[in-house]
C-alpha cells in the first residue's frame, strides 16, 4: 500500500515569497491533514479535511496560509507571502476513520525561508 | 500550562536498559493518548496507544496511563540503538474539536 506522497520534498524561499506544497493521502483515506513542525517541536495542527470540506482550521493563519482539496483527494497548501517563521517542515497525514485514531503521516515538505 | 508536556531530553540510556519516557497533559477530558517514534528526518510514526487507566503492552514497549494524575508514560524494555530516536507524546483533547495535541517530544539516545 503506496503511502502518503507530499512534494516538493524540499524548498527554499525568500521572504515575502510564495510556495505550495502538494499531498496524495492513502487511498481510500477520507480525512486529510496538514500539520506544521518548527524544528525542536511537535507538530502542530493546522488544517483538517473530512473529504472535500473543512473541519478545522482554527490554527491556520488566514492572512497568508491557504490550503484546499477540491476533489476529496489530493490537497495543496500555499503560504504567501511568506515569512522567516514559517520555516519549518509541512507535515500531510491522512486516516482512514473521522477519529483519526490512526494516522499516517508523509515524509514532509522542508521548507526554509531566508 | 501547556496542553501536553514532555521532558525535552536528551535521555540517554545503555543498550539493554529500560528507558522510561513521560508526559502530562492538563485536559482533564481528554479519552485517547498516543505515542509517536520520530527518526531524525523522518515523519513520526505511531507506535503505541492507549485509551484506559493502566498498562497496555506491545512487544518491548509498554504504555501507562493515569487519567487521575494527568499522565501517561512509555516504557521501552532491552532498548537497542534503533530506538534511538525522538518520541512524541500526542492527546486528543476534546475541547480543541478533537484533534491531536503533540508534546514537543524526547529525544532519546541508547548507547552501545
Amino acid at each position: 500500500e503506496a503511502g502518503v506522497a507530499q512534494s516538493p520534498r524540499y524548498k527554499i524561499i525568500e521572504k515575502r515569497q510564495s510556495v505550495a506544497f502538494w499531498c496524495n493521502p492513502i487511498s481510500g483515506h477520507a480525512t486529510l491533514y496538514w500539520y506544521q513542525q518548527i524544528l525542536g517541536q511537535g507538530p502542530k495542527l493546522l488544517i483538517q479535511f473530512q473529504n472535500n470540506g473543512v473541519v478545522d482550521d482554527s490554527q491556520l493563519p488566514k492572512d497568508r496560509f491557504s490550503a484546499e482539496r477540491l476533489k476529496g483527494v489530493d490537497s495543496t497548501l500555499k503560504i504567501q507571502p511568506a515569512k522567516l517563521e514559517d520555516s519549518a517542515v509541512y507535515l500531510c497525514a491522512s486516516s482512514l476513520d473521522p477519529s483519526g485514531n490512526t494516522i499516517y503521516f508523509g515524509e514532509g515538505s522542508w521548507l526554509t525561508v531566508v | 500550562q501547556k496542553e501536553v508536556e514532555q521532558n525535552s531530553g536528551p535521555l540517554s540510556v545503555p543498550e539493554g536498559a529500560i528507558a522510561s519516557l513521560n508526559c502530562t497533559y492538563s485536559d482533564r477530558g481528554s479519552q485517547s493518548f498516543f505515542w509517536y517514534r520520530q527518526y531524525s528526518g523522518k515523519s513520526p510514526e505511531l507506535i503505541m496507544s492507549i485509551y484506559s487507566n493502566g498498562d497496555k503492552e506491545d512487544g518491548r514497549f509498554t504504555a501507562q496511563l493515569n487519567k487521575a494524575s494527568q499522565y501517561v508514560s512509555l516504557l521501552i524494555r532491552d532498548s537497542q540503538p534503533s530506538d534511538s530516536a525522538t518520541y512524541l507524546c500526542a492527546v486528543r483533547v476534546e475541547r480543541s474539536q478533537g484533534n491531536l495535541i503533540f508534546g514537543k517530544g524526547t529525544k532519546l539516545s541508547v548507547k552501545p
